[in-house]
């Protein structure tokens, strides 16, 4: 079964600097995909980035870009230059490349843009 | 293009009422997702269906919930005698094929029970 594992409920930023949003996961399949979405305080689910288990470079997004490690299991999402229109839920999900487009979902990191 | 539409965007029912959420996917896309969020987690699949077709509904609970999506007109996710443990968002996602890496969601239906 795959499992998505997103340990930070909580993280916070100074505005203008990059922060770090883990993401790790857990499938016994070859070939998947990995997702990064925003949620903000509206409710609305807003894609952000995709990386294929099989690309060979980590997915970037203007400010976004995904630190994709397959050995270890990890997808952390890097956002570069935070905003104060930055501080949302992030969620990161994942899906079975080939199949049809169930994703899983991890619970979720709230972060924080401090002026 | 619109994007995914659901409606109503609030909804709120007593205990034992029915609820009614309905998606319209993007001009289209025949592959529609249903997922419930429930306060404070992430988005659990329910349902996966095609035109006319339930897919996957390993989600969906046994008994009060069921889909649709005809061959015209919007999807349908219907709750019968709604409890307060129904209270949750429910987004709708769609795709214009079974491919991995795209899929548009719903800006979600807001359902309390009180």
């Amino acid at each position: 079964a795959q499992k998505i594992t997103q340990t930070q409920p909580g993280m916070f930023v100074q505005e203008k600097e990059a922060v770090t949003l883990d993401c790790t996961y857990d499938t016994s399949d070859q070939s998947y995909g990995l997702f990064w979405y925003k949620q903000p305080s509206s409710g609305e689910m807003i894609f952000l980035i995709y990386q294929g288990s099989y690309d060979e470079q980590n997915a970037t997004e203007g400010r976004y870009s995904l630190n994709f490690q397959k050995a270890r299991k990890s997808a952390n999402l890097v956002i570069s230059a935070s905003q104060l229109g930055d501080s949302a839920m992030y969620f990161c999900a994942m899906s079975r490349v080939g199949g049809y487009n169930k994703l899983i979902f991890g619970a979720g990191t709230r972060l924080a843009v401090h002026p | 293009n619109a994007g995914v539409m659901q409606n109503p965007r609030h909804l709120v029912r007593r205990r034992g009422q029915e609820a009614r959420l309905r998606c319209s996917p993007m001009k289209g896309h025949s592959h529609v997702y249903w997922y419930r969020q429930l306060p404070e987690e992430g988005l659990k699949f329910m349902v996966y269906l095609q035109k006319e077709n339930i897919i996957d509904e390993s989600g969906m609970p046994k008994e009060r919930f069921s889909a649709e999506f005809p061959k015209e007109g919007p999807s349908i996710l219907r709750i019968q005698q709604v409890v307060r443990g129904d209270s949750a968002a429910y987004f709708c996602a769609s795709s214009p094929r079974a491919r991995e890496d795209e899929q548009y969601f719903g800006p979600g239906t807001r359902l309390t029970v009180t």
